[in-house]
């Protein structure tokens, strides 16, 4: 079956550690998309990608890195550089096409310990 | 970055009533959709509008197009217990553009009670 896969679903960040969040897909999308989700809050956009080997950063960029090597895959890195980094973090894919049609991952839950 | 204004922030309701929530924003959008976020999930697209004025309807849910592009509205009727979960406005500006950019809303809360 089809569908963007986000992993793990949980993780934990110690003080000054750079963490990375998986995100794959096998929808065949060119588009790849990072949000950031705090408690009653909507999505805020971190990095996204339309092609390969090119990414552009969102509106809350500051402490994330990312890379797009291959089509499938957008992970997310969580630098230390990053000071509140606890919350729910949404991967998501669409055709550049698809004009906001998005698919979401099941998103990853990141705490500090 | 910008955010959509939605509104109510939550809804605790009984099972088979009909709900409505909106959507506003300073801005003139080219496109509204409307998803909804099960807890601990990511959001599922519901609706997608293109056209001022556009009214669509997915089952039980029926979104409008403001005249003025400026705003959108998400009505379900005769609420389910499914119906729970966290419902999420998008914008997007640039029809066919080079991004498909979203800007989301702030959520609405639902909760429907048997």
């Amino acid at each position: 079956d089809g569908g963007i896969t986000q992993s793990p679903k949980y993780l934990f960040r110690k003080e000054g550690q750079n963490v990375t969040l998986s995100c794959e897909q096998n929808l065949n999308h060119d588009a790849m998309y990072w949000y950031r989700q705090d408690p009653g809050q909507g999505l805020r956009l971190i990095y996204y990608s339309q092609i390969v080997n090119d990414f552009q950063k969102g509106d809350i960029a500051e402490g994330y890195s990312v890379s797009r090597e291959k089509k499938e895959s957008f992970p997310l890195t969580v630098t230390s550089a990053q000071k509140n980094p606890t919350a729910f973090y949404l991967c998501a894919s669409t055709h550049s096409d698809r004009n906001g049609k998005l698919f979401f991952g099941s998103g990853t839950q990141l705490s500090v310990l | 970055g910008q955010q959509l204004n939605q509104s109510p922030q939550s809804m605790f309701i009984q099972e088979g009533e009909d709900v409505s929530m909106n959507c506003t924003s300073s801005s003139i959008f080219n496109t509204w959709l409307w998803y909804k976020q099960d807890p601990g999930e990511g959001p599922v697209l519901l609706i997608a509008l293109y056209k001022a004025g556009e009214l669509t309807s997915n089952g039980r849910l029926t979104a409008q197009f403001g005249i003025t592009r400026k705003d959108s509205f998400l009505n379900i009727s005769a609420s389910i217990p499914s119906d729970v979960g966290i419902y999420f406005c998008a914008g997007q500006m640039n029809y066919g553009g080079a991004t498909n950019k979203l800007i989301f809303g702030t959520g609405t809360l639902l909760a429907v009670q048997p």
